[in-house]
């Protein structure tokens, strides 16, 4: 059974930094591509960033780019993502989800961790 | 980029009784490869998005065979045939023909039970 648990989640003041991780078991996590999307309260999901099964591509949104950093450990089958310059609309509940069909698609997600920007 | 738009936005339904939800998306999503990424999830109440279907058209193992997805180029629909209790939440399209940058996910339809 494919799992994603996330975990890193908290309050944090506007420009702090946060680092979100991501568990992945039940499938082989080193042979998947790998995303980040975000939930803001009462808002549809939002993708911020992509990575490849070897971590040699990457991609953010726009509104990330530059503040966010998607990373990697296949030997830990592990994914994270580190947050600088944090700002109230980063506020919102952070998904792993794993991608398919060469990273065209989504499938799974995990249960998600509330990351709340607030002074 | 491309924009994703659903309606309605809001559909009230009868136990029992089918519903329809409509998605277009700004630009063609046959990639070059053939195929058409646009995918359908259901979001429960307090729950994180579970994929229904894949490819335009196709269920997810242990999805009802109650939800079918049609459409083609920019035009898309997600049906319930006879719509349970367990179907209230919000249903998302979502694109991935068109990326990089990233997927595009419409402003979901919320079903609830009249």
């Amino acid at each position: 059974e494919v799992q994603l648990v996330e975990s890193g989640g908290g309050l944090v003041q506007p420009g702090g930094s946060l680092r979100l991780s991501c568990a992945a078991s039940g499938f082989t996590f080193s042979k998947s591509e790998m995303n980040w999307v975000r939930q803001a309260p009462g808002k549809g999901p939002e993708w911020i960033s992509y990575i490849s099964s070897s971590g040699s591509t990457i991609y953010y949104a726009d509104s990330v780019k530059g503040r966010f950093t998607i990373s990697r450990d296949n030997a830990e089958n592990s994914l994270y993502l580190q947050m600088n310059s944090l700002r109230a609309e980063d506020t919102a509940v952070y998904y792993c989800a794993r991608g398919v069909s060469g990273g065209w698609e989504i499938d799974y997600w995990g249960q998600g961790t509330l990351v709340s920007v607030s002074s | 980029d491309v924009v994703m738009t659903q309606s309605p936005l809001s559909l009230p339904v009868t136990l029992g009784q089918p519903a329809s939800i409509s998605c277009r998306s700004s630009q063609s999503l046959v990639y070059s490869d053939g195929n058409t990424y646009l995918n359908w999830f259901q979001q429960r109440p307090g729950q994180s998005p579970r994929r229904l279907i894949y490819k335009v058209s196709n269920r997810d193992s242990g999805v009802p065979d109650r939800f079918s997805g049609s459409g083609s180029g920019t035009d898309f629909t997600l049906k319930i045939s006879r719509v349970e209790a367990e179907d209230v939440g919000v249903y998302y399209c979502m694109q991935g023909t068109h990326w990089p940058p990233g997927f595009t996910f419409g402003p979901g339809t919320k079903v609830d039970i009249k």
